[in-house]
């Protein structure tokens, strides 16, 4: 089945330096690549998203690019805040419409100033 | 919009007792989705909805979690008895199903921490 495989955390940065999570997944087809980021005692919130190969989503500065020969989803930005500390969720949907999501574990990311 | 709303915000119960979870996705959305958070298995889909009508629920763990969706403005999730091992955040979620073309964004409310001692 599908499935996604995120980086382990928690990850612990200072204030401008760069920042990758790695997220790779297995699946059937070509689904739709997503992340999600949640802040504390919030709900899930889209960042970015890809719906084929090597298309690039980006937004408030971190990017991520669709590799289908790696199926990875790499999240990046080039200088970190403090306001990015969140749990960090990639993840995959069939592309058929099954409207299901798959989320890898989830990533703790810390910024510190 | 409001975006997607569920209520209670925190729920504390005891061992045995009834649980309603709700739920209102945004408006115009046709699909609505109930997931469960826990530090040991982290997000999982427990059944989803499209114009109402359930797609798929092999994520319910077990009968005594039911949910329903009356009208495309309102669903509810119960769990009948509850027990501890119930006590999670659950998180319902709406989307749009833009133009039959593959999926779109879900949208989460802020979800309901539950508490079962």
């Amino acid at each position: 089945g599908n499935s996604v495989t995120q980086m382990e955390g928690p990850v612990t940065l200072s204030e401008e330096a760069f920042l990758t999570i790695n997220c790779t997944y297995t699946a059937t087809g070509y689904p739709s690549l997503f992340w999600y980021v949640q802040y504390p005692g919030e709900g899930l919130q889209l960042l970015l998203k890809a719906t084929k190969a090597d298309d690039k989503g980006s937004n408030k500065g971190f990017e991520a690019t669709y590799r289908k020969e790696t199926t990875s989803f790499h999240l990046e930005k080039g200088s970190v805040q403090v306001s990015d500390s969140a749990v960090y969720f990639c993840a995959l949907s069939d592309y058929q419409g099954a409207q299901k999501l798959v989320f890898g574990q989830g990533t703790r990311l810390t910024i510190n100033p | 919009d409001a975006g997607v709303i569920q209520s209670p915000r925190h729920e504390v119960t005891e061992m045995g007792q009834e649980v309603t979870l709700r739920c209102k996705p945004i408006s115009g959305h046709d699909y609505l989705f109930w997931y469960r958070q826990t530090m040991m298995r982290g997000l999982e889909l427990l059944i989803y909805f499209n114009n109402n009508v359930p797609i798929d629920d092999s994520g319910m763990p077990e009968d005594r979690f039911s949910a329903k969706m009356p009208n495309a403005s309102f669903s509810t999730l119960k769990i009948q008895p509850s027990e501890p091992r119930d006590s999670a955040v659950y998180f319902c979620a709406s989307s749009l199903l833009a133009g039959g073309a593959g999926t779109d964004t879900q949208y989460f409310g802020p979800g309901t921490r539950l508490t079962v001692l």
